[in-house]
Parts: C-alpha cells; structure tokens; sequence
C-alpha cells in the first residue's frame, strides 16, 4: 500500500470558482479525515467519516464546502464559490480503529488550494 | 471539550544537546495523545503516541514522550538532536477525531 494519496497536489483558481478534492486513503482504513492548515499553524479538523457515514462536520465548514465518501473508500471534498479565505492546505488522513481507543492517522501530503 | 496547547512557538538547540517540546492538553477522561513531525513539502508523519501504559513512550527516529497526568502534559524529547531533526512538531490529542496543537518548530544548529 502507497500510503494515502490526495489529487490534486496544487490548485490554483479564481475566486467564484468551484473545486473539488480528492483522497484515496489506505485501503483497509475505515475512517478517514479532513483537515485545513494555514501556513504556520496546526491542522484544523473539519470533518470526518467512519466508512461512508459522515460523522461531524466542524463550524469550520460552511454551507460552500461539502465532503462525501459514497462507498467508504475514496473521498471528495468540493468548495463552491471559493473566497481568497480559502487559500490553505486540505490534508487528508486515514486511520483504522483496533484494539482499545484510537490509533494514529495517517496523512497524504495534501492539497494546496490558491483562491486568486 | 478536548485541546491542545505547545507554548514555544520555536525550539533551538545545539546538535548532539538533548531536546524538549512541550505540550499540555485538556481532555475529559482517558487522554490519547500523539506527535507528529512535518518536515517542509510533506506531509504529517506519525512520531509516537500514549494510549494507556508506561508514562515514556518510545517512537521513530530516537523520539520519546513523557506523559505526566497530574501536570497534564505530553513532552516530546530526545537525548541528543540531530540537524535532520530540524522540523514542525506538532502535539495532538485524539479519540474520534483528533485535535493538533499549533505546532512548535524545532530548530538544531550544527
């Protein structure tokens, strides 16, 4: 397994524009994550799915960004009518719970969204 | 509601000199707790985590942490920093989701 890949790696677009994102994470992961970071900053989490229900959506997300993983394994995330506050990197992540609690994501190396 | 905090936003330290990144949290219950390292153009990569268990977790490259429950806190260390250590560190706490801190970068004079 090649680890999680996101598509594309760079996407430069007018402001208005719709884009859309996708994630292929490991194979065997049922839960996968996205996650926006602005440079020098943490990960900001925005929403996750545990196979193709989509459990929690943060605040973050607004009604112009939506994220699907119609059969639990590759996902899309699309912003419509993208505003220069867009402008970040979307990162997504994999994990597969086992055992007690949580185990660590696993993260492809992201999308880099320009909103010009 | 669960979060993260790292103090420093830059850690210097000379190579072959041990290393600290601190990091404190706030959870309810059970913590599970993460580090993860971005080095420039890639992405997150996993450094070690505490379940449940020893209060020193080992990881990649030489990294350990130290789970302190009374203080509250999970600090990365190493014993001796290499240049190549010389990264974005970032301190986490996770359950269904995972929450990062905003990262402290760490930087290792030769």
């Amino acid at each position: 397994d090649t680890g999680v890949s996101q598509n594309p790696r760079h996407k430069i677009t007018k402001r208005g524009q719709n884009v859309t994102f996708r994630c292929d994470p490991i194979s065997e992961h049922n839960r996968l994550y996205w996650y926006r970071q602005t440079l020098g900053q943490g990960p900001e989490f925005l929403t996750y799915f545990q196979n193709e229900a989509q459990l929690e959506k943060s605040r973050l997300l607004s009604d112009r960004f939506s994220a699907e993983r119609p059969k639990g394994s590759f996902s899309t995330l699309e912003i419509q009518r993208t505003e220069q506050g867009d402008s970040a990197m979307y990162l997504c992540a994999s994990s597969f719970p086992k055992g007690r609690g949580t185990t660590e994501a696993f993260f492809g190396q992201g999308t880099r969204l320009t909103v010009v | 509601a669960q979060s993260v905090a790292q103090p420093e936003d830059q850690v210097n330290v000379a190579e072959g000199n041990p290393l600290t990144v601190k990091c404190t949290y706030s959870v309810s219950g059970n913590p599970y707790l993460f580090w993860y390292v971005q080095y420039p153009n890639r992405g997150l990569q996993f450094l070690l985590k505490y379940i449940t268990g020893d209060n020193l977790v080992k990881g990649s490259y030489g990294f350990e942490a130290e789970f302190n429950k009374s203080q509250t806190s999970f600090h990365l260390k190493k014993p001796s920093a290499l240049v190549s250590d010389s990264a974005l560190y970032f301190c986490a706490v996770g359950g269904f989701k995972t929450i990062f801190g905003a990262g402290t970068r760490l930087f290792v004079k030769a």
